[in-house]
């Protein structure tokens, strides 16, 4: 298993700034997915971030509103760019497990409200 | 393309009585099927996973889940429902080659309340 902190928990924020959550993993591992959960929503993919390379991003997420880095093999950040109140989401840092199974770990998530 | 249908936005049990939450899926694959559960603010925790081996599957606080191949189906049960089970069920499928999570499919989720 793995474990994964983030930072920040929660924050409210106001309309056209930036905010900035760090994830943190107890191990090295190979890939890192960051993903959104909207209001009463299931999870989406926002985009893959691989260490030592560009972050690979899903279909309506771009680089500019969410840019991504990867310092190294534990830890990643995401940045939610000129924020408005649609961004209000649990943002989640996700990590692969077994390899066999292709099992996910999730942090507790961070919970943005943008006013 | 891969899908995951939950069928049931929200389900709602007395605590002791059995709990069923379906989820059917789409895959060219030979999928792997998961089941995650979010407690309010909380992060997700796998409950349980199928990989092709045994067709039932066991996984914690006495959830199992049986693969049906035939109906596309994973459902999840629970003999007897409590208090604590209240939370957010997630199925999810991935193709059986995705060795590190990157093609995970979520399902839209079923809200899960036990009434006392």
């Amino acid at each position: 298993s793995a474990v994964i902190s983030q930072k920040p928990s929660r924050d409210i924020c106001q309309r056209g700034t930036s905010l900035t959550i760090q994830c943190q993993v107890d191990s090295q591992v190979t890939m890192m997915f960051w993903y959104r959960q909207q209001p009463g929503q299931s999870l989406t993919l926002i985009a893959t971030a691989n260490q030592g390379s560009e972050a690979t991003y899903e279909s309506g997420f771009v680089i500019d509103k969410f840019p991504i880095s990867r310092p190294n093999l534990t830890f990643s950040t995401l940045t939610v760019s000129n924020m408005s109140p649609e961004d209000s989401s649990i943002y989640l840092c996700s990590v692969g497990g077994n390899r066999a199974a292709g099992e996910l770990f999730f942090g507790e998530g961070s919970r943005l409200t943008v006013l | 393309a891969q899908s995951v249908t939950q069928l049931d936005s929200h389900v709602s049990v007395s605590e002791g009585t059995p709990v069923l939450l379906r989820c059917n899926y789409s895959s060219s694959y030979s999928p792997s099927l998961f089941w995650y559960v979010q407690h309010p603010n909380k992060g997700l925790q796998l409950l349980l996973k199928y990989t092709s081996a045994a067709t039932l599957v066991k996984g914690i606080n006495g959830f199992e889940a049986e693969f049906k191949k035939s109906e596309t189906s994973f459902h999840l049960t629970k003999p007897s429902a409590h208090m604590s089970d209240a939370a957010e069920y997630f199925c999810v499928v991935s193709d059986c080659g995705d060795n590190y999570g990157q093609n995970f499919v979520f399902g839209p989720g079923t809200r899960l309340s036990v009434l006392p």
